[in-house]
């Protein structure tokens, strides 16, 4: 089993829409999810992360963890045609920090 | 956000021949440094985690002879790809990270091998 599995997408949306990206982890234990978003032929971007479970806000993103059914979530409101890029759950795991990435998901938001 | 400045972007070689793609946090001094590889329409996949001073630890599967690892400051790493082949081909990817747990990556190296 992967320690993180993201739903590959590609998903498209109309400007304005609440988006909902998601993921799932394996290891109870892990603690620390990010969020990146990453343009095409560029290096990921943080964009949100949280720390154990509930909801964290920034602007028009919110990212959320339920730890007892070991999901996170990241919605983007009011979703712009800059929105666009693939978007990367990562798990924070070990003493060294490494991050292991979802495989990621292709949004394109339509103007 | 702190900088993490990634060269060459791009670099073409013919194959047999080494690559160094450098990797540099410019305003913080980064204790450890991960290298990933990203194939196309794939996500990231941890190569090697190197802290300074101290030989890198590579993921199973990662050739060490083969991606040389070196990371000789707090503010730089290198990357070196020996002998390079077409299937080496891909797009290398450096992050860096300091005393929190928050990782900063670089623009990232496209690498050709023909």
């Amino acid at each position: 089993q992967k320690e993180v599995e993201q739903d590959p997408g590609p998903l498209s949306v109309p400007e304005g829409a609440i988006v909902s990206l998601n993921c799932t982890y394996s290891n109870s234990a892990f603690q620390y999810f990010m969020w990146y978003r990453q343009y095409s032929r560029k290096g990921p971007e943080l964009l949100m992360y949280t720390y154990s479970s509930g909801n964290k806000e920034d602007g028009r993103f919110t990212a959320q963890v339920d730890k007892s059914s070991k999901y996170i979530s990241l919605f983007i409101r009011d979703s712009q045609p800059s929105d666009s890029a693939t978007y990367l759950c990562a798990i924070v795991r070990g003493s060294a920090r490494q991050l292991t990435f979802g495989s990621g998901t292709q949004l394109t938001v339509l103007p | 956000g702190a900088v993490v400045s990634q060269h060459p972007s791009r670099v073409i070689c013919k194959s047999g021949t080494s690559v160094k793609i450098e990797c540099r946090s410019l305003d913080f001094q980064a204790t450890t440094m991960f290298w990933y590889r990203q194939f196309p329409k794939q996500s990231l996949m941890l190569m090697a985690t190197s802290n300074e001073g101290s030989k890198a630890t590579y993921e199973q599967g990662v050739e060490k002879d083969k991606f040389l690892i070196n990371h000789a400051s707090l503010t730089l790493s290198t990357l070196t790809v020996t002998s390079a082949h077409p299937e080496d081909s891909s797009f290398y990817i450096c992050s860096a990270m300091g005393g929190r747990s928050e990782a900063f990556f670089g623009q990232g190296t496209r690498l050709t091998v023909v």
